[in-house]
């Protein structure tokens, strides 16, 4: 099974600032089948990025996902006030998905 | 429009089981897989299990395996997911998810979620 490490947990941030978070795979992720989900408190996640680098229909352009093998990147240009959430990775090329920990984006 | 609607936060007792169900909408249902994914409170998400639509082949955790059981009706769209043998630690947030277009796929569209509370 393949553990996925979000860094960091936390991530500071002011409207307009730049977020870049992290998820590191202990096995390469086939064929780069790693996916970003939103959750906001309350509600249920909300898919943003799929094959590492696809937005989900509907999803803003600041939001762009990277990255290959073992290391992915979302980065959301410019935060803005709704953007302020917890951001989960995801890897589903195998026969078993798992989710990474998580990291909380707020507002600093 | 996709809709997932699942059944009412429920309250069980230890060694109890559970069923949650799922009616999706808006789409033909045996073209999608449903997955099942759980959130213990204040957790992160944790993945149980997916189901064809299309033909009921499953595929579970390996924690959940024996103690879980999906199964979908084509008839009504309904997706369903039954724990036994409940323990404090089922406490949770159970969602349903389908598969987005393609194999192996992501989740893109979620259920409201059914919060389920194990208690003596």
């Amino acid at each position: 099974e393949s553990i996925l490490t979000q860094s960091p947990g936390t991530l500071s941030l002011s409207p307009g600032e730049r977020a870049t978070l992290s998820c590191r795979a202990s096995q390469s992720v086939s064929r780069n089948y790693l996916a970003w989900y939103q959750q906001k408190l309350g509600q249920a996640p909300r898919l943003l990025i799929f094959g590492a680098s696809t937005r989900a229909t509907g999803i803003p352009d600041r939001f762009s996902g990277s990255g290959s093998g073992t290391d992915f990147t979302l980065t959301i240009s410019r935060l803005e006030p709704e953007d302020f959430a917890v951001y989960y990775c995801q890897q589903y090329g195998s026969s078993r998905q798992t989710f990474g920990q998580g990291t909380k984006v707020e507002i600093k | 429009q996709v809709q997932l609607l699942q059944s009412g936060a429920e309250v069980q007792k230890p060694g109890a089981s559970l069923k949650v169900s799922c009616k999706a909408s808006g789409y033909t249902f045996t073209s999608h897989g449903i997955s099942w994914v759980r959130q213990d409170p204040g957790q992160g998400l944790e993945w149980m299990g997916w189901i064809s639509a299309y033909n009921g082949n499953t595929n579970y955790a390996q924690k959940f395996q024996g103690r879980v059981t999906m199964t979908t009706d084509t008839a009504t769209n309904t997706a369903y997911m039954e724990v036994k043998t409940l323990t404090f630690d089922d406490t949770a947030v159970y969602y349903c998810a389908r598969d987005h277009p393609g194999l192996p796929a992501a989740l893109d569209y979620w259920g409201q979620g059914t919060p389920v509370t194990v208690s003596s």
